[in-house]
């Protein structure tokens, strides 16, 4: 059973538009979130993260939101960028030294 | 420079042969991970160790062996039980850092059944 959901496989987005991808996660345990970016046959790399005690985080172009009593976290891009074309994973820290749990990633794609 | 080194970039297995993929890094992290990464299938943990000479079953540890000897090295065998061994495998390390903490991965490592 998947705890961490990313519902939407693939995501176009034109070059200075808004890109938003979403996470639902089911477990009300989690208190960290994280976003990865990964290109093709290279490893992920971390991007942002958020707390479970904050509802926002922003890092330049990118912002996190996350909505607790929905479960729902986002990643907002503005302006989107075509070397922001990459598979975004959103992750979460169960409590403890327990391993990250990913979702099965959503694939942007930037076009000029 | 720290960081995960990954090795080979590239490998290909004959049918029923074991083969082992590389992992070392020099971050002084304690944590170290096994994922594998499938075409829509995310990434999915296979193994994970949180201390020298200590490892733990991921979600999808059947066929495939670890060792933990040293702290900078996780070695991951894929072992001829393994029935569909062809996809990416990704190593990764961490520390807890605070509330929450991230991984650091390398760079993967392609395996392929020939």
């Amino acid at each position: 059973d998947q705890q961490v959901k990313q519902n939407s496989p693939s995501l176009s987005v034109q070059e200075g538009r808004i890109s938003i991808l979403n996470c639902d996660y089911t477990n009300s345990m989690f208190d960290y979130f994280l976003w990865y970016k990964k290109y093709p046959a290279e490893g992920p790399t971390f991007l942002i993260s958020i707390s479970s005690i904050k509802d926002k985080n922003e890092d330049g172009r990118f912002t996190v939101f996350l909505n607790k009593s929905a479960k729902h976290l986002s990643l907002h891009i503005v302006p989107s960028q075509p070397g922001d074309s990459a598979v975004y994973f959103c992750a979460a820290n169960p409590s403890g030294n327990t391993p990250l749990v990913f979702g099965k990633g959503t694939r942007l794609s930037v076009i000029a | 420079d720290g960081g995960i080194t990954q090795s080979p970039k590239y490998l290909f297995r004959k049918e029923g042969q074991n083969v082992t993929l590389s992992c070392e890094q020099n971050l002084n992290h304690d944590a170290m991970y096994w994922y594998r990464q499938d075409p829509g299938q995310g990434l999915r943990l296979i193994y994970y160790s949180q201390i020298v000479n200590d490892f733990q079953k991921g979600d999808i540890a059947e066929g495939y062996s670890v060792s933990r000897e040293k702290k900078e090295s996780f070695p991951l065998t894929v072992t001829s039980a393994q029935k569909n061994p062809t996809a990416f495998y990704l190593c990764a390390s961490s520390t807890p850092t605070g509330v929450g903490y991230g991984y650091t991965f390398g760079s993967g490592t392609r395996l392929t059944v020939v």
